[in-house]
């Protein structure tokens, strides 16, 4: 078993849909990374959080600590969007482990 | 402009023949580090560095070496290149490693032992 797992591996929408892709992790964190990587390679970090939520346009990330659990969610998704979302955790001896990614496509 | 540099982007090389694949970043970054990313494995960390001199192995260290000899690179080192270590390869550097210390990524270098 993984020690950050990520939930769905595949997933589809439609332009303009509500989207949510998880992450579980089952190793102490200090921080909680979510990175995009667009079809052409390049990898961009989206949030780092320990606690709560962040908003950033039509992004949000939040995570629970007690659950070991996080989410991004993408409001009113645009084929921009898609791309391989990956979160990876900030380990407390400084090294950083990453789920698999999920990856997204938004159709118009 | 901020950015993290790595060079090559792309290499094509034979087994056995040492290579050294550069990092640069001119942020005043303390943390860089090395991944590697392969189908269905994602991305895995080699090594990385909280400051000068300091370096830690990551999950796949095996086969590689790092030095950080100077704050602003962080150059990969094959000793003896191997075919499984053909995989697309990233630098990334950050401030440090605190929750408001996002990971500033090089654009791949890919990799390709024959």
């Amino acid at each position: 078993k993984n020690e950050v797992e990520q939930s769905p591996q595949n997933l589809t929408a439609q332009e303009g849909e509500f989207i949510t892709i998880n992450c579980s992790y089952s190793v102490g964190i200090s921080a909680l990374h979510w990175l995009q990587q667009h079809p052409g390679g390049g990898i961009v970090s989206l949030f780092m959080l320990s606690s709560g939520k962040k908003k950033h346009g039509r992004l949000i990330a939040t995570i629970n600590i007690q659950e070991k659990h996080s989410s991004l969610h993408i409001t009113a998704s645009h084929p921009r969007d898609s791309a391989v979302y990956i979160c990876a955790g900030m380990g407390f001896t400084d090294k950083l482990i990453f789920g698999t990614g999920t990856r997204l496509q938004v159709f118009p | 402009e901020a950015q993290v540099t790595q060079n090559p982007r792309y290499l094509i090389t034979v087994t056995g023949k040492k290579l050294t694949v550069t990092c640069s970043q001119n942020m005043n970054h303390e943390y860089m580090s090395w991944y590697r990313q392969d189908p269905g494995l994602g991305l895995r960390q080699i090594y990385y560095s909280m400051n000068v001199e300091v370096t830690d192995k990551g999950d796949v260290p095996e086969g590689y070496k790092v030095s950080r000899k100077e704050k602003r690179n962080f150059p990969l080192i094959l000793e003896s290149p191997s075919p499984n270590q053909t995989s697309l390869y990233f630098c990334a550097s950050s401030l440090g490693t605190g929750s408001n210390q996002p990971q500033h990524f090089g654009d791949g270098t890919r990799l390709s032992i024959l």
